[in-house]
């Protein structure tokens, strides 16, 4: 089971659009719609922004969004705020009812 | 209002056998659909999942780790603890616990730093 291939980092600026990939296999992310997306700041514990690929918990902002297409996920985080530089995690479940992780990508606010 | 929080030792001689514990509150885990697991991240690198335990007692083991890796529930104590044996300094990690409902984890605690060395 290998970690997911996100990219190492992107940059926006501010009111721009990002999108984040996290490719995987057909035994992760291609067989299951059960994607999430986490962010983390600096010394601080993972937040969900997006599970099941698309769907977003209460509170998070519509600015915020998720989507899938074959063994890639993809987050897309609209109108970039300085509050959202951080990095951000993808999360699949697995074949054998596991959970894998990506390898996270750094987020630059420029 | 969930919460979780996670304990254990700071410092860890390798070949040790490392347990920590999540207590937690704002949920059952005798609750159907409920889990807790567990995730550590390694200074500056990414998130590993290990371990996840449901209501139902049923327990999934990230493959790479499977043989070393032990979680159990008090569901009476709201706890959930997690052993890993023959520990070694590339197992210096801030460990997180973190609750589970569906297939993603929603709430997570603030995590413990834990050191292997000698």
């Amino acid at each position: 089971q290998s970690a997911l291939t996100q990219p190492a980092s992107v940059s926006g600026s501010p009111g721009q659009s990002i999108t984040i990939s996290c490719t995987g296999t057909s035994s992760d992310v291609g067989s299951y719609n059960l994607v999430s997306w986490y962010q983390q700041h600096p010394g601080k514990a993972p937040q969900v922004m997006v599970y099941e690929v698309s769907k977003r918990p209460s509170g998070v902002s519509n600015r915020f969004s998720g989507s899938k297409s074959g063994n890639t996920a993809s987050l897309t985080i609209s109108g970039l705020q300085a509050e959202d530089e951080a990095h951000y995690y993808c999360c699949s479940y697995a074949s054998s009812s596991t959970w894998v992780f990506g390898g996270g990508t750094k987020l630059t606010v420029l | 209002q969930i919460t979780l929080k996670e304990s254990g030792p700071t410092l860890v001689k390798p070949t040790q056998t490392l347990t920590l514990t999540c207590t937690f509150s704002g949920f059952s885990l005798s609750t159907g659909g409920v889990g807790v697991g567990w995730i550590r991240q390694p200074p500056g690198k990414a998130l590993e999942w290990l371990a996840l335990i449901y209501w139902n007692d049923d327990k999934r083991y990230s493959p790479s780790l499977k043989s070393r890796l032990t979680i159990t529930k008090d569901t009476s104590k709201n706890q959930v603890v997690l052993t890993m044996t023959y520990v070694d300094p590339v197992d210096t990690a801030t460990y997180y616990c973190a609750h589970a409902t569906g297939y993603y984890f929603d709430s997570w605690g603030q995590g413990t730093l834990v050191t292997v060395s000698s």
